[in-house]
């Protein structure tokens, strides 16, 4: 099956602080990148995505980032909160088998 | 006005024992998953389903089955079941042909004894 390789797998950055997480993959046709947080005891929830056709997307304190030539995509978010810790997913579906494959996660704490 | 929803939320078992994990979408979606998140946190995809018909299988033993009475519902039923079963099993579900969100049901805590 598809390999999707996450990391880190734990990230602590202080209030205030960025955080960066990279997901690199193997089949090139994935066309699909989407990001999902898990809090905890929670579903995960889907909260940016991007498709192949761009570059880049940016909602508020988060964006994602794509480079299909490299195959790797990365969220990044600025003025990281409390509220930012949970355990991060990044995905990957071709669009044509109805296989969302997810990475490995990663747990980000955001300390005072 | 649960999007997906999954019955039951917790589930504890002697080993040996069989038991089913339910998963019902209103959302009008094409395609069901079920997923498994083990104490490690990893979401591995277990089956794929688009339109009652089965798309995914990844190696997972026999004794799990899917069943998919109608396309807005997608059952597991677990034979035999074993320690490593133990884990959280979610239900998701989104549009067919993928770019599209996926939508999670709130988790089913198997543990196995």
């Amino acid at each position: 099956g598809e390999n999707v390789e996450q990391h880190p797998s734990t990230l602590s950055v202080q209030e205030g602080d960025s955080a960066v997480i990279k997901c690199t993959y193997s089949d090139s046709a994935s066309n699909y990148f989407p990001w999902y947080k898990q809090e905890l005891g929670k579903r995960p929830q889907l909260i940016i995505d991007i498709r192949s056709n761009v570059g880049e997307k940016k909602d508020q304190r988060i964006a994602v980032t794509l480079n299909k030539t490299a195959k790797h995509f990365s969220l990044h978010i600025t003025e990281t909160q409390p509220e930012d810790s949970a355990v991060y997913f990044c995905a990957l579906d071709t669009g044509t088998a109805s296989k969302l494959t997810f990475g490995t996660g990663t747990r980000l704490q955001v300390t005072l | 006005d649960t999007a997906v929803s999954q019955t039951p939320k917790y589930l504890v078992t002697q080993m040996g024992n069989d038991k089913s994990i339910k998963c019902e979408q209103n959302l009008g979606h094409d395609t069901m998953y079920w997923y498994k998140q083990d104490s490690k946190k990893f979401l591995k995809i277990m089956f794929s389903y688009n339109n009652k018909e089965l798309i995914i299988n990844e190696t997972v033993p026999n004794r799990f089955s899917p069943k998919s009475p109608d396309k807005a519902h997608l059952n597991l039923h677990i034979n035999s079941l074993e320690l490593g079963d133990s884990a959280v099993y979610f239900c998701a579900s989104n549009l067919a042909g993928g770019f599209t969100e996926a939508f999670f049901g709130q988790g089913t805590r198997l543990t196995v004894v």
